[in-house]
């Protein structure tokens, strides 16, 4: 079972550039979440989502986008990187409504870098 | 708004120490309060939950008691091992979406 799987691991960007953040989960979890971790400062939600085609906004969604066209994947668009975004990215799902308070499983992030 | 805030880090003990890191929370309704835990390069895990108050959640020998009047959630172990290094994370379920709001994180270091 591979839960929450992020990729790239590790990313250096200029300013400027764009990318994609990908992440798949495989236990049919309804909702999922983009977290970032900056030192010192715990994790802050970027976006959310409840199920495929539903996306919301969190508490840092500025210069990020996300799409959920299916239940496994939920990625995450960075456009024209700043070196704000420099910062751990995190993904992770639960199970949906149906099972309150069912705990988050997290990916293993990625670093991203940006100069 | 929801926020949760933790003791100042870092914590450095020694092996067999009694460990406490404060957490305290602000929250509007009757939130479900958790400790996550982060192993370095990996991410967070859940260590333990409490869903109402007087609550205890308890897991490889941490425990943590859902304080309702004083809206705490202290994290405890009476004897603290080498491999209960890490990044400890207190945090609070809101909203419809149950998403997570956390305090900043404690790193915990133990030296033999």
């Amino acid at each position: 079972n591979a839960g929450v799987t992020q990729t790239p691991k590790f990313r250096i960007l200029k300013i400027g550039q764009s990318m994609t953040l990908q992440c798949t989960q495989d236990m049919n979890h309804n909702y999922m979440y983009w977290y970032r971790q900056d030192p010192g400062m715990g994790l802050k939600l970027i976006y959310y989502s409840v199920g495929a085609g539903i996306t919301d906004k969190g508490e840092v969604p500025n210069g990020y986008n996300v799409s959920r066209s299916t239940t496994e994947d939920f990625p995450l668009r960075l456009e024209l990187a700043a070196p704000s975004q420099t910062s751990v990215y995190f993904c992770a799902s639960r199970e949906g409504q149906s099972s309150y308070n069912s705990p988050l499983h997290f990916g293993n992030g990625t670093r991203l870098t940006v100069t | 708004g929801d926020s949760v805030t933790q003791m100042e880090g870092p914590v450095t003990l020694s092996e067999e120490a009694c460990l406490t890191i404060n957490c305290t929370y602000t929250a509007t309704g009757y939130p479900s309060l958790f400790w996550y835990v982060q192993y370095p390069g990996e991410g967070l895990q859940l260590l333990l939950k409490a869903t109402k108050a007087d609550d205890k959640g308890s897991n490889k020998g941490f425990e943590a008691t859902y304080r309702k009047e004083t809206t705490s959630f202290h994290l405890e172990k009476g004897s603290v091992q080498v491999s209960d290094s890490a990044v400890y994370f207190c945090a609070l379920s809101a909203g419809g979406a149950q998403k997570l709001v956390f305090g900043q994180g404690t790193r915990l270091t133990i030296n033999p």
